[in-house]
């Protein structure tokens, strides 16, 4: 049973364009979760999907970020027009239909902002 | 909202013996879980132990354990013949465990483990 992937690991981009970060739940899972961990911080909650819904975006920066879990699909965080500060290890988890308290942890995407 | 602190930035034992490791949460919830989470070198997010906060029981997995306080709010984590592959960053953290509530887990700052050989 393959875990939670996330792909790229790693992504560079300059100031100003776009970033798109990938993330394929456990097989079974419908619940996705998107965290930001900044330089030395802890990880930060953005933005809890089910399959089509966005249930809970209080996370999420009001602006330039959006988050999507398709019906077919990966879950896509998006980030439009990039800022050095966006520069953090992106994390997605994932969980069962039950609503599990357990999530597990995609191995994150590294983005750099240049 | 729910914060977590963990007051230890970094810490260090010894190989073989034994480290503590604090972790304290505020809220106004009965029904919640704790956990502590491992992020070594290769950043990958692993869960090292969990709490539900209705058992008095403390939990326990192999060399690691917990020592939950509910009224204090405290939860700290003990490792026990610490092991080399024991050194990395360690995050407590806390999720509602009401219906209809937020999901998401509240992370602390982590606590840095170091082990000397």
């Amino acid at each position: 049973n393959a875990g939670v992937m996330q792909n790229p690991r790693h992504l560079v981009r300059r100031r100003g364009q776009e970033a798109r970060l990938r993330c394929s739940p456990m097989k079974g899972h419908s619940h996705v979760y998107w965290y930001r961990q900044l330089p030395e911080e802890g990880l930060k909650f953005m933005v809890y999907l089910q399959k089509e819904n966005i249930i809970d975006e209080s996370g999420m920066p009001k602006e330039r970020f959006s988050a999507e879990f398709p019906k077919e699909g990966p879950s896509i965080l998006r980030i439009q027009q990039v800022v050095r500060g966006d520069s953090a290890a992106y994390f997605c988890a994932s969980s069962d239909r039950g609503g599990s308290y357990e999530q597990y942890f995609g191995p994150g995407t590294r983005l750099t902002v240049t | 909202a729910q914060t977590v602190t963990q007051s230890q930035p970094e810490m260090s034992v010894q190989e073989a013996e034994t480290v503590t490791l604090s972790c304290t949460y505020d809220t106004s919830e009965s029904d919640y879980y704790l956990f502590w989470y491992k992020q070594p070198p290769s950043r990958q997010m692993i869960l090292v132990i969990r709490q539900e906060a209705y058992k008095q029981q403390n939990a326990t997995e192999n060399r690691f354990s917990v020592n939950f306080q509910k009224a204090a709010k405290s939860f700290s984590l003990k490792i026990s013949d610490s092991q080399l592959g024991d050194a990395a960053m360690y995050f407590c953290a806390y999720r509602s465990g009401s219906s209809g509530s937020a999901r998401q887990l509240t992370f602390g700052s982590g606590t840095q483990l170091t082990v000397l050989p």
